[in-house]
């Protein structure tokens, strides 16, 4: 089976520090992972996409993400945070082909940015 | 290129009645997967339909039921409300049942259903 797990429900940082949401996912096989941002009364967009290429992933808006095997981690990244970025962020792994492809969502993390 | 809609944005309904929320998916796509969020939790996982057949279901009991139209629209229906389906229900539609990366899944803005 396949699970992810974010580690922090709530992050607050202030404007111009970095940003790190954390993700562990468990999965059977090479997974591919995801992360989403969903602004209040908005839908979900992708930031960035894991697809065993290369494991720095780079997304939009300034964010990218470490694919770790070892530590089975897949972190969320972003230098400077931006007023803009608050919303809630969604770590996201795939279900195995046979499965349909169906997304696995974590908890998500709300990310606060103080001025 | 038009992007996935639903209707309606919002809807109130009593326990026990019957709703039907609609979605339409983004041009070229052919398959339409449909989420659960409640309130401070993460998209669940409902059914997944592709070329009008189910394909794929999630912990659901049978009265969340779904159909998917020749132009690849679909539709999710539930039967005998309970206040625990109040949520924001998502639909999201790709290109192809594999998933993964290569068939990028691409949200609705949802509809907000309340169940009194």
């Amino acid at each position: 089976a396949q699970s992810v797990t974010q580690l922090d429900s709530h992050v607050s940082v202030s404007e111009g520090t970095p940003v790190l949401l954390r993700c562990n996912y468990s999965s059977s096989y090479s997974p591919s992972l995801f992360w989403y941002v969903q602004h209040p009364n908005k839908g979900l967009q992708l930031l960035l996409k894991y697809t065993s290429a290369a494991t720095l992933v780079k997304g939009i808006n300034g964010f990218e993400a470490e694919f770790k095997k070892s530590e089975t981690s897949f972190h969320l990244t972003k230098p400077s945070a931006h007023m803009s970025d608050a919303a809630e962020y969604f770590c996201v792994v795939s279900a195995l082909y046979n499965q349909g492809g169906k997304l696995i969502f974590g908890q998500g993390t709300e990310l606060s940015v103080k001025p | 290129e038009t992007g996935v809609t639903q209707s309606p944005t919002h809807l109130i309904k009593t326990r026990g009645q019957q709703v039907t929320l609609r979605c339409s998916s983004q041009s070229g796509h052919n398959t339409v997967s449909w989420y659960q969020q409640a309130l401070g939790q993460g998209p669940q996982f409902i059914f997944q339909y592709y070329r009008e057949e189910e394909n794929g279901r999630g912990n659901f009991p049978p009265r969340f039921s779904g159909l998917q139209f020749p132009n690849y629209s679909s539709e999710l229906n539930v039967n005998a409300l309970e206040l625990d389906d109040s949520a924001l229900y998502l639909c999201a539609s790709s290109s192809g049942t594999s998933g993964g990366a290569r068939n990028e899944q691409f949200f609705g803005p949802g509809t907000r259903l309340t169940v009194l």
